[in-house]
């Protein structure tokens, strides 16, 4: 799977927008991105995924440049319930396919 | 969504004795699932995957008879932690594949501590 790069952290305001970028430069032509994200004690929880077109759910965003080695999460109105580690994840999909984690982005959600 | 239900929550044990984590997927059938450990202030760290009715595949260092992981059916599977010691001590989590979409679930995690 390819590997992704994250940066360590970032914060935004409450009720803004919180845009999470995540680096895949050696994604391959058919994995997706995936997005989890971790509270606290907590199992991670799916957000959204996407092969190249930009994608968007009721919790999220997913935008994915054209070339494919780099995306965003988008977060429209971050809430403080939205503190948590979010990883970006590229894997295959399929009986096969694995999920594996690096260290994610802690986003911090100030009042 | 679909529930990945995970139990217990919590555990305390001896140094010494076995312990068995149950992971459910309660309302979906998980051909595939998979098993991480968390230590603090870390990532997840794939153990192993589970096919049902198969052995499980365990990754590079994690020892299986130490491990043992048993998928009897589509929606459950189960992690023994055998002769447990305080460097076993972890957050582990389970996870299941919804086959009809893809999409992966987690459970809600077991904190196991040994003393």
């Amino acid at each position: 799977d390819a590997k992704t790069t994250q940066p360590p952290s970032m914060d935004c305001a409450e009720g803004r927008a919180a845009n999470l970028p995540c680096n895949h430069s050696t994604i391959s032509g058919n994995e997706y991105v995936y997005w989890y994200r971790q509270i606290h004690s907590q199992g991670p929880q799916y957000i959204i995924h996407g092969l190249k077109n930009n994608e968007t759910n009721e919790m999220a965003s997913l935008i994915i440049t054209e070339d494919r080695k780099s995306s965003t999460l988008i977060l429209p109105h971050a809430t403080l319930r939205d503190t948590a580690v979010y990883y970006c994840i590229v894997t295959y999909t399929g009986a096969n396919s694995k999920l594996t984690f690096g260290k994610g982005i802690t986003l911090s959600v100030r009042p | 969504g679909a529930v990945v239900s995970q139990h217990p929550s919590w555990v305390i044990c001896k140094s010494g004795t076995s312990v068995k984590i149950e992971c459910r997927s309660l309302d979906f059938q998980a051909t595939t699932m998979f098993w991480y450990r968390q230590f603090p202030k870390q990532s997840l760290m794939l153990m192993a995957t589970s096919n049902e009715g198969s052995k499980a595949t365990y990754e590079q260092g994690v020892e299986k008879d130490k491990f043992l992981i048993n998928h009897a059916s589509l929606t459950l599977s189960t992690l023994t932690v055998t002769s447990a010691h305080p460097e076993d001590s972890s957050f582990y989590i389970c996870s299941a594949r919804d086959g009809t979409n893809e999409k992966l679930f987690f459970g809600s995690g077991t904190q196991l501590s040994v003393l």
